[in-house]
């Protein structure tokens, strides 16, 4: 069965420090990874994806995300935090031996980024 | 840029009472999906929906709950009779494809059933 972990509920970090908000995941096939974040009373933006090719991927606002198929990991990173990054960040995969689907994503539970002046 | 939209952002309905959630999806978009997020817990999957019919639902999505396609534009889920355990920030996605194709996001209806 397809599977998302977020270990962390929370990550603090202080304003201009790397941020790192780890995701694991579990899939039968290749996964498609992807990151979302949601603000307050926002729905979900589409940050970055991982479908194939190199394993660091660069998205939105600065995010980066590295696939790690060892590790079945595909961890968010930013080299420079802003306060304004603070949010709560969901990471998803969709597995491609699903054929059966037509795009179900499987979430994880979210980890809520705190960034400190 | 283009972006999904839905209305209403809240709704608030009695226990037994129909609610329609609307969401118009990305013009050139094919693929239509349901998801909800009750309060302090994970985004579920409810259901896809292509080519005017659903082509996936999850256990969640029982026979209280419909999808259509009502006009070139439109696309709705229904909850016939609501329960209390319905209530939840329902959004809606759109894709152009399938596969790894980016879901794009609605900011969500948030449904309170008393």
């Amino acid at each position: 069965a397809q599977s998302v972990a977020q270990p962390e509920d929370q990550v603090n970090v202080a304003e201009g420090n790397p941020l790192t908000v780890k995701c694991t995941y579990s899939v039968s096939g290749n996964p498609y990874l992807f990151w979302y974040v949601q603000y307050p009373n926002r729905g979900l933006q589409f940050l970055l994806k991982y479908i194939t090719g190199d394993n660091l991927v660069k998205g939105s606002y600065g995010f980066e995300a590295e696939f790690n198929k060892s590790q079945t990991s595909f961890h968010l990173k930013k080299p420079s935090a802003l306060v304004s990054d603070s949010a709560l960040y969901f990471c998803a995969v969709r597995d491609s031996h699903d054929s059966g689907g037509y795009n179900k994503l499987i979430f994880g539970a979210g980890t809520r980024l705190a960034v400190h002046p | 840029e283009p972006e999904v939209t839905q209305t209403p952002s809240h709704q608030v309905t009695q226990m037994g009472q129909e609610v329609i959630l609307r969401c118009v999806p990305i013009s050139n978009h094919l693929y239509f999906y349901w998801y909800r997020q009750i309060l302090g817990q994970k985004v579920e999957f409810l259901v896809s929906f292509y080519n005017n019919e659903i082509s996936e639902k999850s256990e969640i999505f029982d026979d209280q709950f419909s999808v259509e396609r009502p006009d070139g534009s439109n696309f709705t889920l229904k909850i016939r009779s609501t329960k209390l355990e319905d209530s939840a920030m329902y959004f809606c996605a759109s894709s152009q494809r399938k596969g790894g194709e980016t879901q794009y996001f609605g900011p969500g209806t948030r449904l309170l059933v008393l």
